[in-house]
């Protein structure tokens, strides 16, 4: 079975901070992993994924994440937050390989950020 | 750009009635998936179509709810009779099929609420 945990219901920060979101994930294989980006009413889109390769996974709107096997980590950061990033983060965890690539989702992080 | 719709965006029912959300993928993609978003959390996966056959409903509540697609195509999820914990954001998502991971394309979900 594959969990995600998000550590941190709510973050906030001021604009142009560090933006730093947290995700452990627990897999039984090698995992394939998500950040999904959800704002009010609408449906999730995808920021970034991990799937092989290189550890370090560059998105879009500046976003990046790293995975850690050793820290079974897959945390997603920002240099400089800006206004329009406020907004509901998803960790979500598959399985690698294969053809059903069922999501697990974490509870989510709400991202407020102040002018 | 090509985008998964679904119908209603917005539903309110009464207990006890039933209710039926309709979705309509990406054009050419094989995969469905149907997932329930309670407030708070993150979406949970209720039914996974490749085709016209289920390939995973093993969290989809089978007493109350139903889900079909019929000619591989659109697909109905359908609640009867609907209950007060049924109150949540439906979200449909797709994606191609094949080799290799296959990025899920998300709806702008239904909001069901359950007086």
């Amino acid at each position: 079975a594959q969990s995600v945990t998000q550590l941190g219901s709510h973050v906030s920060v001021s604009e142009g901070a560090l933006v730093l979101l947290r995700c452990n994930y627990s897999s039984s294989v090698p995992p394939y992993l998500f950040w999904y980006v959800q704002y009010p009413n609408q449906g999730l889109q995808l920021l970034l994924k991990y799937t092989t390769g290189a550890t370090l996974v560059k998105g879009i709107n500046g976003f990046e994440a790293e995975f850690k096997k050793s820290e079974t980590s897959f945390h997603l950061t920002k240099p400089s937050a800006h206004m329009s990033d406020a907004a509901e983060y998803f960790c979500a965890v598959s399985k690698g390989g294969g053809s059903n690539y069922k999501l697990t989702f974490g509870k989510g992080t709400l991202l407020t950020v102040n002018p | 750009e090509a985008e998964v719709a679904q119908s209603p965006r917005y539903k309110i029912t009464e207990k006890s009635q039933a209710v039926a959300f309709w979705c309509d993928p990406i054009s050419g993609h094989a995969t469905l998936y149907w997932y329930r978003q309670i407030l708070g959390q993150g979406p949970e996966l209720l039914v996974q179509f490749q085709d016209e056959s289920v390939v995973d409903d093993s969290q989809l509540p089978k007493d109350r709810f139903s889900a079909e697609r019929l000619k591989g195509v659109d697909s109905t999820l359908k609640i009867q009779p609907a209950e007060l914990g049924d109150s949540a954001m439906y979200l449909c998502a797709s994606s191609l099929t094949g080799v290799g991971y296959n990025e899920q394309f998300f709806g702008p979900g239904t909001r069901l609420t359950v007086l």
